[in-house]
């Protein structure tokens, strides 16, 4: 099965940019989605399709995806950023989909 | 606006059976996809399986394959998830997401809305 590894920790100073790996083997050639969970919350999808934003997410959130590595960036990062971030692609076999997700990063705002 | 608002938790014996649900409102029910996803305490999250209201078409993950049952009742907008026989290890928040599916590249969209979570406690 698909395996997407994400780094447990990440820690950014604020106004500084956070970057958030996922890797997974030739993931270029999946979509790959992004969501943010602070805790005691429900996850909340903050980008798509690799680089795209659900309306309401700020630009400061973006994406990219190459290679074996996809990855989150989030520029000027503000306290409020703190949270557990985690990537997900749909594994596509001849006669089903699974959902994979990643272990999940959590984003410290030092 | 849409909404996907699931029931209130639950404090459960080992043994006991379950049915928890989810509603969804501001949209029509029968179009989309409802996943449940799995987060243990402390833990990541991980994807139980999927239901299609519309003709109740359910796909699941090989890891609760045979553990759990997802259902649908289209007519009050209502998916379900449900055990015969909780253990300790279902101790969990169980969250409920919406998924659209593109026909024309045939894969799942993301899960673009969530439901609050129902945390189930199964305990002696």
């Amino acid at each position: 099965s698909y395996v997407l590894t994400q780094p447990p920790s990440v820690s950014v100073a604020p106004g500084q940019t956070a970057r958030i790996t996922c890797g997974g083997n030739n993931i270029r050639s999946k979509s790959v989605h992004w969501y943010q969970q602070k805790p005691g919350q429900a996850p909340v999808l903050v980008v798509y399709d690799d680089r795209d934003r659900p309306s309401g997410i700020p630009e400061r959130f973006s994406g990219s995806n190459s290679g074996n590595t996809a990855t989150l960036t989030i520029s000027r990062v503000e306290a409020g950023d703190e949270a557990d971030y985690y990537c997900q692609v749909w594994e596509r076999s001849s006669d089903h989909s699974d959902v994979v997700f990643g272990g999940g990063a959590k984003l410290t705002v030092l | 606006e849409v909404q996907l608002v699931q029931s209130g938790a639950e404090v459960k014996k080992p043994g006991e059976s379950l049915k928890i649900s989810c509603r969804g409102s501001g949209y029509s029910f029968t179009n989309y996809w409802i996943a449940w996803v799995r987060q243990m305490p402390g833990k990541g999250l991980e994807w139980m399986g999927i239901i299609y209201p519309g003709d109740s078409d359910t796909r699941y993950s090989p890891s609760f394959q045979g553990q759990v049952t997802i259902s649908a009742d289209k007519s009050i907008s209502t998916a379900y998830l449900q055990w015969s026989s909780l253990k300790a290890s279902d101790t969990a928040m169980y969250y409920c997401a919406r998924a659209d599916y593109d026909y024309v590249w045939g894969t799942f969209r993301p899960f673009d809305y969530w439901g609050q979570g129902t945390l189930v406690t199964v305990s002696s």
